[in-house]
This record gives C-alpha cells, structure tokens and sequence, in this order.
C-alpha cells in the first residue's frame, strides 16, 4: 500500500540554519505530495504543495521538489528562525484514490535563538 | 471565515463508555474528513464522506466506530465501548470540492480523548 517514510525528529536546530527534513514515499501511480506543518497548539496547516514529477513547492521560505526518481520530496529552508519551531508532516494523496491523505510520522523541529 | 471546529476540545472517559465527537465543516464545504492522531501511529485516515455519504471508510480499527453526517454539514464520530489504545487526538478536516484535482483539506484544532 502508499506510504510515507520521514526522517525521525526531533530535529534542533540553532537560528539560522539550514533545515532539511527527509521524506521519501512508496504509490501506486502518480501522487500529489504535501508539507503540513502543526505549530503548537494550533491545528494542522497546509505548507506547500507539488502535483507532478519536478515541480517545486515553496511557501515561507520552505521548499520541497517532487523527485520521482528518488520517490523524495524533502523539506529545505535556508535559514530557519525560532517561530518555525513545529512539527512537519509529509504526506500523499494517491492520483486515484478519494482524497484521503497519508501521512508521515511527523518530525518536531525546535529552533533556538 | 470561520474554520474548521471541533468539540469538545478534551474528553476524558472511562474505559467502556461511549463517546461522541462533534466536526462542524467549513460552510459549503463538501468532502469532511476524520483523521486519528496517536503516539506511535501518527496521523491515519479513518474515514471520508462526500456530502451526507461516506464512500472510504476503510480506516474504521473496528466496528466500535462509526461516523455519520447530516445536512452534508455536521459530522459526528462515535466510538462505542471505548478502550485505552483509543486515546488519541481526532481530527477532522474539510474541502470544498473533490476531484481530480487538489482542493486543500483544512483542519480542525482536534479533540483530544483521553480513556481512563
């Protein structure tokens, strides 16, 4: 069945760092691919989105490419400030599925001043 | 607008009882969502509706779940005879549309349910 595989957490990080966290994903046919992210407290958000094979997602700084040679799609941001400290869900929806959304673990980033 | 709500925000029961959660969709939303949030597991589907119907309920653990949808608006989750590895946090999200392409889901804050 689909599935997503994220890198365990948590990930500290000092202000200003780069941030990776890796996602790699197992579908049948050709998934869309997501970074939600939960800050505390507050419910889960949509960060960004890619539909097809290459296309790059990118909100708030994050990016994240569809790579489907490598069934990846790994979370980047060049320099991460304290209010970026939550936690980051990848997850899938399948082409032909109903919608649903499978997700990651989850990786809980802390940012320090 | 308002979002997504959910109530209540916490419950706590005993093991055995039956419990009733409550999703209040975006307005015009037509695709409702529930989700289960637990250590370990992480975030799984439980179960879809499109309007009042629920075509993908195959995330259901057992048949002490159940959810209906009235007035393809409000949504209720319920679990029967509640045991301990039901604590988790449950969550529901909305779209607007389903289809071929992407509508983003937009989540509730969750209710927590705690069982003692």
């Amino acid at each position: 069945g689909n599935s997503v595989t994220q890198m365990e957490g948590p990930v500290t990080l000092s202000e200003e760092a780069f941030l990776t966290i890796n996602c790699t994903y197992t579908a049948t046919g050709y998934p869309s691919l997501f970074w939600y992210v939960q800050y505390p407290g507050e419910g889960l958000q949509l960060l960004l989105k890619a539909t097809k094979a290459d296309d790059k997602g990118s909100n708030k700084g994050f990016e994240a490419t569809y790579r489907k040679e490598t069934t990846s799609f790994h979370l980047e941001k060049g320099s991460v400030q304290v209010s970026d400290s939550a936690v980051y869900f990848c997850a899938l929806r399948d082409g032909g599925s109903q919608g649903n959304l499978i997700f990651g673990k989850g990786t809980k980033l802390s940012v320090k001043p | 607008g308002a979002g997504v709500s959910q109530s209540p925000s916490n419950k706590v029961t005993e093991k055995g009882k039956d419990v009733e959660l409550r999703c209040d969709p975006i307005s015009g939303h037509t695709a409702l969502y529930w989700y289960r949030q637990s250590l370990g597991q992480g975030l799984e589907f439980l179960i879809y509706f499109q309007g009042n119907s629920a075509p993908d309920k195959s995330g259901l653990p057992s048949d002490r779940f159940s959810a209906e949808r009235t007035g393809g608006s409000v949504s209720t989750l319920t679990i029967q005879r509640t045991q301990q590895e039901d604590s988790a946090v449950y969550l529901c999200a909305s779209s607007l549309v389903r289809g071929s392409s992407y509508n983003e889901q937009f989540f509730g804050p969750g209710t927590r349910l705690t069982v003692l």
